[in-house]
């Protein structure tokens, strides 16, 4: 199956900073993934579809501008938390379908947000 | 209003012991998925059920679908402390956006 790798595993930074969170699908080239959005020992939250080659369809409620998606290439899906502030921290995973049947998750990404 | 409503929401059993949790909706669903996550990392898909009244098997794990295909249950026989985690169910929607119940925090002590 589709193997996804996401990094940082975990950040920590100072409020106003921006933070890079990448995924990467190691074996699939995934045209279309997705971002989660997950508070402690609550369920996931969908922030955005991020589409190759086109502009990102965000959930209603998300800030565009605040959480910048960019899906540049067929691999690669990036996630910005620009100015990030404290009510930002949390733990960011991104997933992506294998022939629109298994869905695959990366391994998440804890932000915390002095 | 939540789409899937799981419970109980959190459940704590000593190792040995079986359990039965569920997902419950007013909606009907093509399929229902469950996943099991453990802190710090992504959730991992454990089964995907179809349809109703299908009952699926994933060594202690026992999944069913209801007839109407609106609810699910998980069993689990004589659990081990390697159960504990959180398990949400899932339904997929449009252009395969998937929307997660609120889970179930299960803890099994030693």
């Amino acid at each position: 199956g589709a193997v996804v790798s996401q990094h940082p595993s975990r950040v920590i930074c100072k409020s106003g900073t921006s933070v890079k969170i990448e995924c990467r699908s190691l074996d699939f080239q995934a045209t279309t993934m997705f971002w989660y959005r997950q508070f402690p020992k609550k369920s996931l939250m969908l922030m955005a579809t991020s589409n190759e080659g086109s502009k990102a369809t965000y959930e209603q409620g998300v800030e565009k501008d605040k959480f910048l998606i960019n899906h540049a290439s067929l691999t690669l899906s990036t996630l910005t938390v620009t100015s990030a502030h404290p009510e930002d921290s949390s733990f960011y995973i991104c997933s992506l379908h294998e022939n629109n049947e298994k869905l695959f998750f990366g391994s998440g990404t804890q932000l915390s947000v002095l | 209003t939540q789409l899937l409503e799981q419970s109980p929401q959190f459940l704590s059993i000593q190792e040995g012991e079986n359990l039965t949790v569920y997902c419950n909706s007013s909606s009907v669903f093509s399929s229902l998925q469950w996943y099991r996550q453990e802190p710090g990392e992504g959730p991992v898909l454990l089964v995907t059920v179809v349809t109703g009244g299908e009952v699926k098997k994933l060594k202690r794990l026992t999944f069913q679908f209801g007839d109407a295909r609106k609810d699910s249950s998980l069993h689990i026989t004589a659990a081990q402390p390697g159960d504990t985690g959180l398990y949400l169910c899932a339904v997929s929607g449009a252009n395969s956006k998937l929307t997660f119940g609120k889970g179930i925090t299960l803890s099994v002590r030693p």
